[in-house]
């Protein structure tokens, strides 16, 4: 248990769908992070919130939709995606976004787009 | 611009057996380093960091690290190998002024054959 908690674990959703993921740290962090992990490929950052405020879109599709209500909560909306959107969402939490913080991962969000 | 390269997508070690998996990287100046680790359907956990100070980083597990600057590496080793150390490792580099992101390698699988 790292203190990240996402939901759902695993997630199966036509192109036409609107779904949402959700992550929740317990850690008292102020910067959290959407990743996407996709087979033989390193880990892609692809948004970034520091005290709420989003510090980095890493030119992702219009089609995800982050949001970050408070500290403590992320959400990625998802609408009209392609099938090479599946792959695992992993959601990670720092103290801050100073160098060298540690990054603390949830276990991910498995997504499968018909 | 920085960049991460994990030698070898698998490794297979007999349990008991040495590990060793390698990690270079390419920057400007010796970054903060990391090494994590992924269970399966689990997200990424710390094993170690290396920041500044001493070049050799023990980490969980049994598992250290050494930083060689001269070498850019920072490979990954454990005397001896658990069946339990099945798992797909990541090393991963950051700034060390100012930025906060993470440049993660492709990942090496480490297989455990008893």
């Amino acid at each position: 248990e790292t203190g990240v908690t996402q939901t759902p674990r695993h997630l199966v959703m036509g192109m036409t769908n609107k779904k949402s993921l959700k992550c929740e740290q317990h850690l008292g962090h102020n910067a959290m992070y959407w990743y996407k992990q996709s087979a033989k490929k390193p880990l892609e950052l692809m948004f970034v919130y520091n005290f709420k405020e989003q510090t980095e879109n890493n030119s992702v599709p219009s089609r995800f939709s982050p949001e970050c209500p408070n500290s403590s909560h992320l959400f990625l909306h998802l609408h009209t995606l392609q099938p090479e959107d599946s792959a695992l969402y992993l959601c990670a939490s720092s103290q801050d976004q100073g160098a060298g913080n540690i990054q603390y991962f949830g276990a991910g969000t498995r997504l499968s787009v018909l | 611009a920085q960049s991460v390269t994990q030698l070898g997508s698998h490794v297979s070690v007999s349990e008991g057996a040495l590990v060793l998996l390698r990690c270079n990287y390419s920057s400007s100046v010796p970054p903060y380093l990391f090494w994590y680790v992924q269970y399966p359907n689990q997200g990424l956990q710390l094993l170690l960091k290396y920041t500044t100070g001493a070049t050799l980083v023990k980490g969980i597990n049994g598992f250290e690290a050494e930083f060689k600057k001269s070498e850019t590496s920072f490979h990954l080793t454990k005397p001896s190998a658990h069946m339990s150390d099945a798992a797909e490792y990541f090393c991963a580099v950051s700034d060390t002024s100012g930025t906060y992101k993470y440049i993660f390698g492709t990942g090496t699988r480490l297989k455990v054959l008893a």
